[in-house]
């Protein structure tokens, strides 16, 4: 596609649910990092894929997220058992190269709220 | 860890004016530092990237400039406009590090 498509754009989960976000990538697009924002504040990384393999997931606040890319394109972060902290937008952003002065392009990202 | 500030957090200005962001970083051995544009409900959209041995980069109305040793970035928007209105985010990648390190943001209003 054209750009990082993510899905769903709102997603509002009654605490404790589980939540599944989807991110497209930019076909090819070899790096995908996660980031989480809560209201007021810059992003946060959560976790980074090369291809399939998360070579850094520090960000990742709990054992309560979970980030896969099993076939190296399309992404899932899942949230178990969410919790009102968890609210904040949820940012996708892919990159071509895994050399880091290259850029990303972000999608629109996801807004969990979580009642 | 690295902690990325931008001052002020808000700011306003009348259509036409110059206008300079600026951002600090607490940790000078950095890889890169960009400023995005955040529009309300959008992703990010990249503006400028400066690497670690340059000093600045310019866009159009945009200049940004790194002073990596003192840990200081800022942004100048010339002749501001109207749909420059948006909040402006700093961020550095570390040396080693995968993952941007973000500021809290400018959010610009620019009033015609």
């Amino acid at each position: 596609g054209a750009g990082v498509s993510q899905s769903p754009r709102y997603k509002v989960a009654k605490r404790g649910q589980d939540v599944a976000l989807r991110c497209d990538p930019i076909s090819g697009h070899v790096s995908l990092f996660w980031y989480q924002q809560a209201l007021g504040q810059g992003p946060e990384f959560l976790t980074y894929f090369q291809n399939e393999a998360q070579l850094d997931k520090s960000g990742l606040p709990s054992d309560r997220f979970f980030a896969e890319r099993p076939e190296g394109s399309v992404s899932t972060l899942k949230i178990q058992r969410t919790q009102q902290e968890d609210s904040a937008v949820y940012l996708c952003a892919s990159s071509s190269r895994t050399d880091l002065n290259y850029g990303y392009t972000f999608g629109s990202g996801t807004r969990l709220t979580v009642v | 860890k690295q902690e990325v500030t931008q001052i002020p957090a808000a700011l306003s200005v009348p259509e036409g004016e110059n206008l300079v962001l600026n951002c600090s970083f607490t940790d000078s051995a950095i890889y890169n530092l960009q400023w995005f544009r955040q529009d309300p409900g959008k992703g990010l959209t990249s503006l400028l990237l400066i690497q670690s041995s340059q000093r600045e980069q310019t866009s159009g109305r945009l200049n940004a400039s790194l002073d990596k040793s003192s840990g200081r970035s800022t942004l100048y928007i010339a002749a501001s406009q109207p749909g420059d209105s948006a909040t402006y985010l700093c961020a550095v990648t570390g040396a080693g590090a995968n993952n941007l390190f973000f500021g809290t943001g400018t959010r610009l209003t620019v009033i015609p």
